[in-house]
């Protein structure tokens, strides 16, 4: 049974740059699309982006100047990094496994349970 | 403001059949599949159907996906009290990459 647990600080200030770890059990991160989401108080899901196994990233235009995804092979895991937060960034952030089927059309099939982060000094 | 546009709020009685629509445009929907995820009230996601109308081992069969042009439903049939929660339609868009509805509140009277 696939697993992924989030982990990281619940509280950052603004401007620093906000880190998250997504541990991955019962599946090796040599494979898959490797994504992050968040979701606002009270609001909708937003996607952050992903990062396939070769290292390769797709990420949201919006977020893009700011977020950086990586892969650790040795400890099964991958991270989050995004800088200069402010308020707005306040939100649950989730990881999940992405595939992509024979048509290339992408989904989300595990995800962890979330963490709350919450940016304020 | 959300790329793909869904109705907020539905709700139906238990046993009934209630339908989920989500609009999108020519660069999300219409040239890309769409998946539906379900999050129950303090839970993560849970990925619902995907690929339009496939569903991952474990989903009943009373929930079934379909999409035409640039719109895409979500349809529950025999509607039970765990079926309460938020429904998002979700697809990759063109120039957005991936992007998510709004979601819609179902409430099971």
């Amino acid at each position: 049974q696939v697993q992924l647990q989030e982990s990281g600080p619940g509280l950052v200030k603004p401007s620093e740059t906000l880190s998250l770890i997504c541990s991955v059990s019962g599946d090796s991160i040599s494979g898959s699309y490797w994504s992050w989401i968040r979701q606002p108080p009270g609001k909708g899901l937003e996607w952050i982006g992903y990062m396939y196994y070769s290292g390769s990233t797709t990420l949201n235009p919006s977020l893009r100047s700011r977020v950086t995804i990586s892969l650790d092979m040795s400890k099964n895991q991958f991270s989050l990094n995004l800088s200069s937060v402010t308020a707005a960034d306040t939100a649950v952030y989730y990881c999940a496994r992405g595939n992509m089927n024979r048509l290339s059309a992408y989904y989300m099939d595990v995800w962890g349970k979330g963490t709350t982060v919450t940016v304020s000094s | 403001q959300s790329v793909l546009t869904q109705t907020p709020s539905t709700s139906g009685a238990p046993g009934q059949r209630v339908t989920i629509s989500c609009s999108g445009s020519r660069s999300n929907i219409g040239r890309n599949t769409v998946n539906w995820y379900q999050q129950l009230p303090g839970m993560a996601p849970k990925l619902l159907i995907y690929s339009n109308n496939q569903r991952p081992s474990g989903v009943p069969d009373r929930f079934s996906g379909s999409k035409s042009g640039t719109s895409a439903s979500l349809a529950i049939s025999g509607l039970q009290s765990e079926d309460e929660a938020v429904y998002y339609c979700a697809s990759w868009d063109d120039v957005l990459k991936e992007v998510f509805g709004g979601g819609t509140r179902l409430t099971v009277l």
